[in-house]
C-alpha cells in the first residue's frame, strides 16, 4: 500500500528556515516524480516544487531561490528545505506522487510563519 | 503560465441532482494532462479523474470527465451526500509545469 507521511512543520519566525520531510512506503521515491503542494488556510491548492525521476527539479516562482527539493534515497524520503520564510508561506504542505497527476497524497504538515 | 479558471465558484445542489463543474484554461491543454481532485474539510485532496476522462482507482462511475483544448468538465450524474466537497482541476504543462484551478465548492442546497 502506498503511503506518504509528512513531518517537520511548526511555528517559525519570518526569515527563518525549516526542513520538511515526507516518508514514503509502498514504492521507491527515486523511481517516480514527486511534488510538494501547499494550501494556505482557507485557500486553494498551490503547486510548490517537483523532482522528476531523473532528478531534474522545478519550482514555482513564489519559492524559487528560497526552497530546495531533494530526495534521500537511503531513507526513501522526499525533503523540502525552506529558507527566508515569509508570512505568505504559511500553509499546509502536502507531498504528492506523480507529475501529470497526483495519485497519492500525504495528510500534510502545517507550517506557520509568524512572529 | 497556464491559468485555470473554474466555474461556478459555488454550486448548491440537493442530493440526487446533477452537478456540472467547468474548468477553463488560458491556453490549450493536452487532455492527457488535465486532472480533477476532490477535497473534503481537513483532508488531503483525492484524485478523481486523470487524462481528462479516466477515473482513478475506486472512483464511482457517477463521476465523469470530458473536454479538450481549453474547456473541460467534471460531471457528477447524481450527487450523493458524500460528494459535497471542493473540486479542483489541475494541469501539467511547460513553465511552470503544474497549476491548479481555484476550486468549485459543491454544497447542500
Amino acid at each position: 500500500e502506498v503511503q506518504l507521511v509528512e513531518s517537520g512543520g511548526h511555528l517559525i519566525q519570518p526569515g527563518g528556515s525549516l526542513r520538511l520531510s515526507c516518508a514514503a512506503s509502498g514504492f521507491i521515491v527515486r523511481s517516480t516524480h514527486m511534488s510538494w503542494v501547499r494550501q494556505a488556510p482557507g485557500k486553494g491548492l498551490e503547486w510548490v516544487s517537483v523532482v522528476y525521476d531523473t532528478g531534474r527539479t522545478y519550482y514555482a516562482d513564489s519559492v524559487k531561490g528560497r526552497f530546495t527539493i531533494s530526495r534521500d534515497n537511503s531513507k526513501n524520503t522526499l525533503d523540502l528545505q525552506m529558507k527566508s520564510l515569509r508570512a505568505e508561506d504559511t500553509a499546509v504542505y502536502y507531498c504528492a506522487r506523480g507529475l501529470r497527476y497526483f495519485d497519492s497524497w500525504g495528510l500534510g504538515t502545517l507550517v506557520t510563519v509568524s512572529s | 503560465e497556464i491559468v485555470l479558471t473554474q466555474s461556478p465558484g459555488t454550486l448548491s445542489l440537493s442530493p440526487g441532482e446533477r452537478a456540472t463543474l467547468s474548468c477553463r484554461a488560458s491556453q490549450s491543454v493536452s487532455s492527457s494532462y488535465l486532472a480533477w481532485y476532490q477535497q473534503k474539510p481537513g483532508q488531503a485532496p483525492r484524485l478523481l479523474m486523470y487524462g481528462a476522462s479516466s477515473r482513478a482507482i475506486g472512483i464511482p462511475d457517477r463521476f465523469s470527465g470530458s473536454g479538450s483544448g481549453t474547456d473541460f468538465t467534471l460531471t457528477i450524474s447524481r450527487v450523493e451526500p458524500e460528494d459535497f466537497a471542493v473540486y479542483y482541476c489541475q494541469q501539467y504543462g511547460s513553465s511552470p509545469p503544474i497549476t491548479f484551478g481555484p476550486g468549485t465548492r459543491v454544497d447542500i442546497k
